[in-house]
């Protein structure tokens, strides 16, 4: 069975630090697809990323980049230049080809104060 | 705004009640899915619904329904509330149902049963 770990529970940084959340996860699947989602205080889901298996490429955006390691399975999340609007939970998520669910990690709470 | 649209936002109900959450899937949006965040379980996926039918069933208790209707919007009914179904409620959507699509969420309904 699919499982994401995030063993960071949380953590708090001072604005400006750059930021690194880690996630790993467990498939018996050859291709799936990973995702990263925000939830700040508000309580809503926000979407940040979606990348396939096969596609190992890191990518960043903006402040945001991505490092996904098929080896490790790993596909951790970091923050340059962290910002106090940064504050939010994080979540990793899977899903795999023969489902169409996703499998959440526990999340990360990212402080980042002034 | 990811364009899944929730109401109500916020309840608050008694012990025993049953209440329905609607939800708006984004525009073009064929598969509605629906999880539970819950302080102990943290994101579980309950049911999904593609083009009006059932496709995938994950934790939903029995005192739990829903349905996708013609129109593609959803209804999830929680009857005989318990203390413990205290939680937000999240709709999400996606266009198909492939595992490579992103599923997006809307804001959440906070239920609270006292």
């Amino acid at each position: 069975a699919q499982k994401v770990t995030q063993a960071q529970t949380e953590i708090s940084v001072v604005e400006k630090e750059d930021v690194t959340l880690d996630c790993v996860y467990e498939t018996r699947d050859t291709t799936y697809y990973l995702f990263w989602y925000k939830q700040p205080p508000s309580g809503e889901l926000v979407f940040l990323i979606r990348r396939n298996s096969f596609d190992e490429q890191n990518e960043i955006s903006g402040r945001y980049s991505w490092n996904f390691q098929k080896s490790t399975s790993s596909f951790n999340f970091t923050i340059t230049a962290s910002q106090v609007v940064d504050s939010a939970v994080y979540f990793c998520a899977l899903k795999e080809t023969s489902g169409s669910r996703l499998t959440f990690g526990e999340g990360t709470q990212l402080t980042v104060n002034p | 705004d990811s364009g899944v649209t929730q109401t109500p936002k916020h309840l608050i109900t008694a012990t025993g009640q049953r209440v329905t959450l609607r939800c708006s899937p984004r525009s073009g949006d064929l598969s509605v899915y629906w999880y539970q965040q819950s302080l102990d379980q943290g994101l579980q996926f309950l049911i999904q619904y593609y083009n009006g039918e059932e496709r995938a069933k994950g934790n939903i208790l029995e005192r739990f329904s829903a349905q996708q209707f013609p129109d593609l919007h959803s209804e999830l009914n929680l009857s005989s509330l318990e203390l413990g179904d205290s939680a937000l409620y999240f709709c999400a959507s996606s266009v198909l149902d492939r595992a490579g699509n992103t599923i997006y969420f809307g804001e959440g309904s906070w239920l609270t049963v006292v």
